[in-house]
């Protein structure tokens, strides 16, 4: 699996977007992306995944760049219980596992 | 979404005994779990992937006879920790995808082992 660059902690205010970038330059065109997240002592929650198209669901969007080597994870307002630890992950559609990278630690602040 | 159920939440045991970690796919069949350890401010590592009904594919690194790993149905997956000492002292978590339904990946609450 490709892997992936995130920076190592970002802040962000209640109610504003909170917009968390990753670069994934080597990324084959059979991987999507995906992203999860990790509150305290928490195993991780799945957000979203995508593979070329910007996705959206109720917890947030998912923009890619058009060639796949960079997306932006969008939380639209967020809140205290936003803050966690953000991976980025690029996986083939048929692989099993997951390899976390190190993440991006948001903290939401009031 | 999928729920995963991981048991016990947390434990504390003395060095040298063994601890078991069940993780069950509560509504769906997983026939592949996956087990992973983080030890504190680090990132999640894969330790094995758990197949039902066969023997388990551990990471490198990884001891196989430590790390006991059972699947024997397709709900679910064992991890026993043999012989623990302080140095197994993490955060163990397991996840496991929907049979047929690969591009999601669910993970349990996660089980905090304290060896004293």
């Amino acid at each position: 699996d490709a892997k992936t660059t995130q920076p190592t902690s970002m802040d962000c205010a209640e109610g504003r977007a909170a917009n968390l970038p990753c670069n994934h330059s080597t990324i084959s065109g059979n991987e999507y992306v995906y992203w999860y997240r990790q509150i305290h002592s928490q195993g991780p929650q799945y957000i979203i995944h995508g593979l070329k198209n910007n996705e959206t669901n109720e917890m947030a969007s998912l923009i890619i760049t058009e060639d796949r080597k960079s997306s932006t994870l969008i939380l639209p307002h967020a809140t205290l219980r936003d803050t966690a630890v953000y991976y980025c992950i690029v996986r083939t559609g048929t692989a099993s596992k997951l390899t976390f990278g190190t993440g991006t630690r948001l903290q939401v602040t009031l | 979404g999928a729920v995963v159920s991981q048991h016990p939440s947390w434990v504390i045991c003395k060095s040298g005994t063994s601890v078991k970690i069940e993780c069950r796919s509560l509504d769906f069949q997983a026939t592949t779990m996956f087990w992973y350890r983080q030890f504190p401010k680090q990132s999640l590592m894969l330790m094995a992937t758990s197949n039902e009904g066969s023997k388990a594919t551990y990471e490198q690194g990884v001891e196989k006879d430590k790390f006991l790993i059972n699947h024997a149905s397709l709900t679910l997956s064992t991890l026993t920790v043999t012989s623990a000492h302080p140095e197994d002292s993490s955060f163990y978590i397991c996840s496991a995808s929907p049979t047929g339904w690969k591009e999601k990946l669910f993970f349990g609450s996660g089980t905090q082992l304290s060896v004293l």
